[in-house]
């Protein structure tokens, strides 16, 4: 079964600090993963995409990590503000399909506190 | 950001009244997309559409239709409401790029049903 799991569930630091969120992924036939931020009540935005080639790619702050080896993906968010509290979401998509179907995790809801 | 829009924003309605939810994107993009989203867990999709007179049920059993007369609008129409419907609701449109189909999200539409 096509799944994402993603941890941890929830996540509270200082602002400025650094931390990591990590996505686990059973999609096969994988085709790529994408790592989205969702304010409380707006729609998911975009961070970053991966492609199974792609190991690393980052985004301002935002940096993710590709293990398609063993499934796994990170997110690693550099000197946190405040405006990083939101739920992270991780999404992998795969290639049997011409739809391009999203698996989509449950997120990981962090909180900066200043 | 991405030029997709949905209204209302927020809609709080009686049982058994009929709705329905707009979403507009100005990007030209084929294929959209309808995710229902309850707080703290995944999306999951209940409408998508290739293309204009193109219309398909996604994973998740949903009672409400869509429509795709014109290629930048993809409403949502619930016949007679009720307070199960009560979730968020998230339109999304895409375009292929290589191996990628990235969706856009808009900010979404909360429904209660009293």
């Amino acid at each position: 079964k096509n799944q994402v799991e993603q941890s941890p569930q929830s996540l509270i630091i200082l602002e400025g600090k650094n931390c990591t969120l990590q996505c686990n992924y059973t999609v096969s036939p994988f085709s790529n993963l994408r790592w989205y931020k969702q304010d409380t009540g707006r729609g998911p935005v975009s961070l970053t995409i991966m492609t199974f080639s792609e190991n690393t790619k980052s985004n301002g702050r935002y940096t993710a990590t590709l293990d398609a080896d063993t499934k796994q993906s990170s997110l690693h968010i550099t000197a946190s503000q405040l405006s990083d509290s939101a739920s992270y979401i991780c999404v992998v998509s795969d290639r049997g399909s011409t739809l391009g179907r999203l698996y989509f995790g449950r997120g990981t809801q962090l909180t900066v506190w200043p | 950001e991405a030029d997709i829009y949905q209204t209302p924003r927020y809609l709080v309605i009686g049982t058994g009244k009929k709705i329905t939810l707009e979403c507009s994107q100005t990007m030209g993009h084929d294929k959209m997309y309808w995710y229902q989203q309850d707080p703290g867990m995944e999306l999951h999709l209940i409408h998508y559409s290739y293309g204009v007179n193109s219309t398909e049920k996604g994973d998740l059993s949903s009672e409400s239709t869509v429509s795709r007369i014109r290629t930048e609008h993809f409403p949502l129409t619930l016949e007679s409401a009720r307070p199960s419907h009560t979730s968020q609701y998230l339109c999304a449109s895409s375009v292929e790029s290589g191996t990628t189909n990235e969706q856009f999200f808009g900010p979404g539409t909360r429904l209660t049903v009293l």
